[in-house]
């Protein structure tokens, strides 16, 4: 059974405070991808990342950064949290598209954050 | 720009045919995806289109016109269980792009 792994459901932090979300993959994926998702916005992609080491910006990057030292492992990294990072964060992996995969993802169950 | 667009909220009753709309404009395309979210849940794929057409699958089925920039998902003799939200989503390259998601309810 494939599984995408984030390491907290639900996290209390504080204004300032850096804040790190694991995601694991079993599937031996190259694609990696950080979305925040906020009522009445959907899901926005923060970062991504098609290989170890490779990293790219999606749409709302700012104020969060990644890291894949390892094809099974992506970071999403707060490094001074605010009040607007306060959402539901999902990572997910995808093969790459065509050689049999459509480049569907495959989701983690979620990291709630709230940040005070 | 990127845009995707599906409405917002819908409701049908129990047994009944529903009809999900989505359009886009976006700057690459490989194909198109829906992902059904029940609330709580992580998204899980329903369909793909990658050509112009109907993909039938079960009770779900997914058009796609390029040209037109549009596509809906049809979910036949509804069930309770198929309230949830339902995401409309592009791949160009490596990146998928979401729309704002449909919150459908089912009623008996």
């Amino acid at each position: 059974d494939v599984k995408v792994t984030q390491s907290s459901r639900y996290l209390v932090k504080r204004t300032g405070e850096k804040v790190f979300l694991e995601c694991v993959q079993d599937m031996d994926h190259e694609n990696m991808f950080w979305y925040r998702q906020d009522p009445g916005l959907g899901l926005r992609l923060i970062y991504f990342s098609y290989d170890v080491k490779m990293k790219e910006k999606g749409d709302i990057p700012e104020g969060y950064s990644v890291s894949r030292e390892k094809k099974e492992r992506f970071s999403l990294i707060l490094e001074s949290a605010s009040t607007n990072q306060t959402s539901m964060y999902l990572c997910a992996s995808s093969s790459l598209p065509g050689q049999g995969s459509t480049g569907e993802l495959f989701f983690g169950e979620g990291s709630r954050l709230t940040v005070l | 720009g990127q845009n995707i667009d599906q409405p917002t909220e819908m409701t049908a009753t129990e047994g009944a045919i529903v009809q999900i709309n989505c359009t886009y404009q976006t700057s690459g395309f490989n194909g198109l995806f829906w992902y059904q979210q029940h609330a709580g849940e992580a998204p899980t794929f329903l369909s793909y289109n990658v050509l112009d057409g109907l993909e039938e699958k079960g009770r779900f089925s997914s058009f796609l016109s390029r040209s037109k920039g549009y596509s809906y998902l049809l979910l036949k003799e509804l069930q309770m269980k198929d309230s949830a939200s339902y995401l409309c989503a592009v791949i160009g390259g490596f990146k998928t792009i979401f729309g704002a998601g449909t919150r459908l309810f089912v009623k008996a």
